[in-house]
């Protein structure tokens, strides 16, 4: 049982160039979300998706774009990154409430991104 | 609106030394409250969570404490070790609500050999 997994672990991206953040899970959670962390700045929801084939925005959106085509998986994407999208982005997944009555979510190591 | 925030930025303990880390919410709807931990380089790790019909819980070596009526909330550390260096989040949730959590900015807790 590996958790929550985060690929790739650090990239470099010129600005303009687009990339995709795969997150994985083998929990079997119904709720997947993607949080970007800077400096003083905490934990930020930029998506989520509380279930396969749905999404929602959550805090930061602008500039990103998420699929949830299977339940396991959740990508972010990036069309045309810009230096203030660096950052450390972290995916996270967790029950739904009608399952287990918790809100408990548990988090990948981290994709460190940093846009030039 | 919701917010969480802590009172401290950081703190620094002896070894051994028990540690309490605060945190005030806003949001009087909120009913579940985590307490994460994020150590250098990773992600945020469950600790332990309370439920607001609860004012305490235990864990191992940890407890939080729930005072609704001022909206705060308590991470104790027992006997603090080295390996209990980190940034301590603690996040709130509406079960009945929203799917979301809100965190708060995090205490970096210094444990000195």
């Amino acid at each position: 049982n590996a958790g929550v997994t985060q690929t790739p672990k650090f990239r470099v991206l010129k600005t303009g160039q687009s990339m995709t953040l795969l997150c994985a899970q083998d929990m079997n959670h119904e709720y997947m979300y993607w949080y970007r962390q800077d400096p003083g700045m905490g934990l930020r929801l930029i998506h989520y998706s509380v279930g396969e084939g749905t999404t929602a925005k959550g805090e930061v959106p602008d500039g990103y774009n998420v699929s949830r085509l299977k339940k396991q998986n959740f990508l972010l994407g990036l069309e045309s990154a810009a230096p203030s999208q660096t950052s450390v982005y972290f995916c996270a997944s967790s029950y739904s409430k009608r399952t287990s009555g918790v809100e408990t979510q548990y988090f990948g190591p981290g994709t460190r991104l940093l846009v030039l | 609106g919701e917010s969480v925030g802590l009172h401290l930025p950081t703190l620094s303990v002896q070894e051994g030394d028990n540690s309490i880390i605060n945190c005030a919410y806003s949001n009087s709807a909120s009913d579940y409250f985590i307490w994460y931990k994020q150590e250098s380089g990773k992600g945020p790790q469950f600790i332990i969570d309370i439920r607001s019909n609860m004012d305490k819980r235990q864990g191992q070596r940890v407890t939080v404490l729930l005072n609704k009526t001022v909206k705060h909330l308590s991470l104790q550390i027992a006997a603090t070790q080295p390996g209990d260096s980190a940034v301590y989040f603690c996040a709130e949730n509406n079960w009945g609500g929203s799917e979301k959590l809100v965190f708060g900015k995090g205490t970096k807790l210094t444990v000195n050999p």
